[in-house]
């Protein structure tokens, strides 16, 4: 089975700009998480998404946006980005393991602000 | 709010020592904790699950114990080798459904030295 795939990714963009990574679950998995990670703050829960529906949402502004596809294919949208947004963006696929979820993550998108 | 402490932040120990990595958190009512191991610049590699009911979890060289109620998980590993470098990471998922939200330590940057 493939694992969790994520595109692009490296991404150099200039402040003010917008970005849209992208997540790919492994086959079969319906929950899709998103988390940020930065030297300072460690990862971060950004939010999920289970059967297209958004589930669970963490501390970030509204700049921070996502959605989920029928495919369970999910994306990630940063608006009028800032210089603290630059970090590795982690997408997680999770399924039921008979009491309990496992997430599975990919292997980022390294996101630079310049 | 949960909090979860991992230490020491960095260790460094030579080839075929036995070690042990900590893990703390401030809210016991967990439902599960997940040690993984992170490579530089890569994604995330889910190592054990426990379950909030279990003990421990073995697999290889690696042993995680979990006491809920004190609040601590540690991460044994046994004959360590240069390719157990990385960081390890540990996270703990509150809810017992309805939410995919891990809350993760900074981890530790463990080198082992040939």
């Amino acid at each position: 089975k493939a694992g969790v795939t994520q595109t692009p990714r490296y991404l150099i963009k200039t402040r003010g700009q917008q970005v849209t990574l992208s997540c790919s679950p492994i086959s079969g998995h319906r929950s899709v998480s998103w988390y940020q990670q930065t030297p300072g703050q460690g990862l971060q829960f950004l939010f999920e998404y289970f059967s297209e529906t958004q589930r669970n949402k963490g501390n970030f502004p509204g700049r921070f946006s996502g959605r989920q596809f029928s495919n369970s294919r999910s994306e990630m949208n940063v608006s009028t980005l800032e210089l603290g947004d630059s970090a590795l963006y982690l997408c997680a696929s999770s399924y039921w393991t008979g009491g309990s979820y496992e997430q599975y993550f990919g292997p980022g998108t390294r996101l630079t602000v310049t | 709010k949960q909090e979860v402490t991992q230490i020491p932040a960095a260790l460094s120990v030579p080839e075929g020592e036995n070690l042990v990595l900590n893990c703390s958190f401030t809210d016991s009512a967990i439902y599960n904790l997940q040690w993984f191991r992170q490579d530089p610049g890569k994604g995330l590699t889910s190592l054990l699950l426990i379950q909030s009911s279990q003990r421990e979890q073995t697999s290889g060289r690696l042993n995680a114990s979990l006491d809920k109620s004190s609040g601590r998980s540690t991460l044994y590993i046994a004959a360590s080798q240069p390719g157990d470098s990385a960081t390890y990471l540990c996270a703990v998922r509150r809810d017992q459904g309805g939410s995919e939200k891990l809350v993760f330590g900074k981890g530790t940057k463990l080198t082992v030295n040939p």
